[in-house]
């Protein structure tokens, strides 16, 4: 299995700030991976795919960058509505893994 | 416009076999490009992939719960469903279905998602 290592668990900034979200893969992934924002009692909503391609709708404060076992989220000038949790998710191999989450709190 | 909604028990028993149906809308299952997945999330909070079924009938299974799982498909329905046996209390979790179209682009990932279904195994 390939596994997703998320980090921080937990990142604490201010409204305006910039989040530096890591997701780590076990094993080269190319650029299978994709980030999911997930507000409390929400399904999980995709943000990045194939690690750098924003979906249609998505803010361009956020942005992804990475390839193969290193990849990033970076949020930009925070809003209130960006305060939630963050997982990361691979399609390179079976079985699909998501990462453990990252939770940005103010 | 794709949509999905799972629907099942909201208390099951232990070792009780679970079934959970995935209703879906704005999109056929096709044989090896559009599928249905299930993923579930536990209170803790993590996300787990747990099976995910093409059109044709390809199935592929989270290796570590695939001697309790079975995923089928009615296409003539729109209906994905889930069994999963002998539950225990670490099967309590919210089940997701989610839409998954293969060969690039955002649908490539789990785009579409229902709105979840929440799961308690208790006695």
């Amino acid at each position: 299995d390939t596994l997703l290592t998320q980090s921080p668990a937990t990142l604490s900034l201010s409204p305006g700030e910039t989040a530096t979200l890591s997701c780590r893969a076990s094993q080269r992934i190319g650029s299978d991976l994709a980030w999911y924002q997930q507000n409390r009692g929400q399904a999980p909503r995709l943000l990045i795919y194939d690690a750098s391609n924003r979906v249609t709708g998505v803010p361009a404060r956020f942005s992804g960058s990475g390839s193969e076992t290193d990849f990033t989220l970076t949020i930009s000038s925070l809003e209130p509505d960006d305060f939630t949790t963050y997982y990361c998710q691979q399609r390179y191999s079976w079985p699909l893994t998501f990462g453990g989450g990252t939770t940005v709190e103010i | 416009q794709v949509t999905l909604k799972e629907s099942g028990p909201t208390l099951v028993k232990p070792t009780q076999t679970v079934t959970l149906t995935c209703s879906f809308s704005g999109f056929s299952l096709d044989p090896g490009r559009v599928g249905v997945a299930w993923i579930r999330q536990t209170p803790g909070k993590a996300l787990e992939w747990l099976a995910l079924i093409y059109g044709d009938g390809e199935k592929y299974y989270s290796p570590s719960l695939q001697s309790r799982l079975t995923i089928t498909a009615d296409t003539s329905k729109n209906h994905v469903v889930l069994t999963m046996t002998n539950v225990g209390p670490v099967d309590t979790a919210t089940y997701y279905c989610a839409h998954r179209r293969r060969f690039g682009g955002p649908e490539d990932f789990f785009q579409h998602w229902g709105q979840g279904t929440l799961v308690t195994v208790s006695s």
